[in-house]
């Protein structure tokens, strides 16, 4: 079946810093891809979407390349802030009915 | 902005225990459904539906009942709440299924002693 995995359980960084999280999907099919970013007591917000017609997103300085070759979707940022620290998954879409999320990656982000 | 509200935000019961977890979404998003969080599993589903009376099965269904009163109403049952449930819940919508965007409302953290 369709899954995504995020093998960082944590992220730990400065202020200024690259951030880079890691995440590969499995599916048989095209599937839309997902960044969601979770905020500490809040659900899940989209942060940014690739479809297969569009193979990069960009939001808030925040950016994800579709890589069908590596089956890749990292999330970039070229200088954290510390408002940044948050929860931040990977999901997909199949065209089915739901959507698939990686287990999550924790960003901390210190001042 | 989709608004997606939960209640209540927190519940404490007991094995054995029965339990009803609510959701209300006011946008007339088609699509509705049941998460829970856990530390190491991400957000796994549950149940969701694409309209009133409608429910379809997810991906960690064993223990829970669904049931969608309404277009804007999405109700979790734990009938027989077990310490294995001890989870954060989400209730997410969307327009539709595909490629499209789920909002979340806030969660509800439960507690099963």
């Amino acid at each position: 079946g369709d899954s995504v995995t995020q093998k960082q359980g944590q992220v730990t960084l400065s202020e200024d810093d690259f951030l880079f999280i890691n995440c590969t999907y499995s599916t048989t099919t095209y599937p839309t891809l997902f960044w969601y970013v979770q905020y500490p007591g809040q659900g899940p917000q989209l942060l940014l979407k690739v479809t297969t017609a569009n193979n990069k997103g960009i939001s808030r300085g925040f950016e994800a390349t579709y890589d069908k070759g590596t089956t890749s979707f990292h999330l970039q940022k070229a200088s954290v802030q510390e408002s940044d620290s948050a929860v931040y998954f990977c999901a997909l879409e199949t065209g089915g009915y739901k959507v698939v999320f990686g287990s999550g990656t924790r960003l901390l982000v210190s001042p | 902005e989709a608004a997606v509200t939960q209640s209540p935000r927190n519940k404490v019961t007991v094995t054995g225990g029965n339990v009803t977890l609510s959701c209300r979404q006011t946008n007339s998003h088609n699509y509705m459904y049941w998460y829970r969080q856990d530390t190491g599993h991400g957000l796994r589903l549950i149940h969701y539906s694409y309209g009133a009376g409608n429910l379809q099965i997810g991906d960690v269904p064993d223990g829970y009942k669904a049931t969608r009163t309404t277009q804007e109403d999405f109700f979790l049952l734990l009938e027989l709440a077990s310490p294995s449930q001890t989870s954060l819940y989400f209730c997410a919508s969307s327009e539709t299924s595909n490629q499209d965007t789920q909002y979340f409302g806030p969660g509800t953290r439960l507690l099963v002693l």
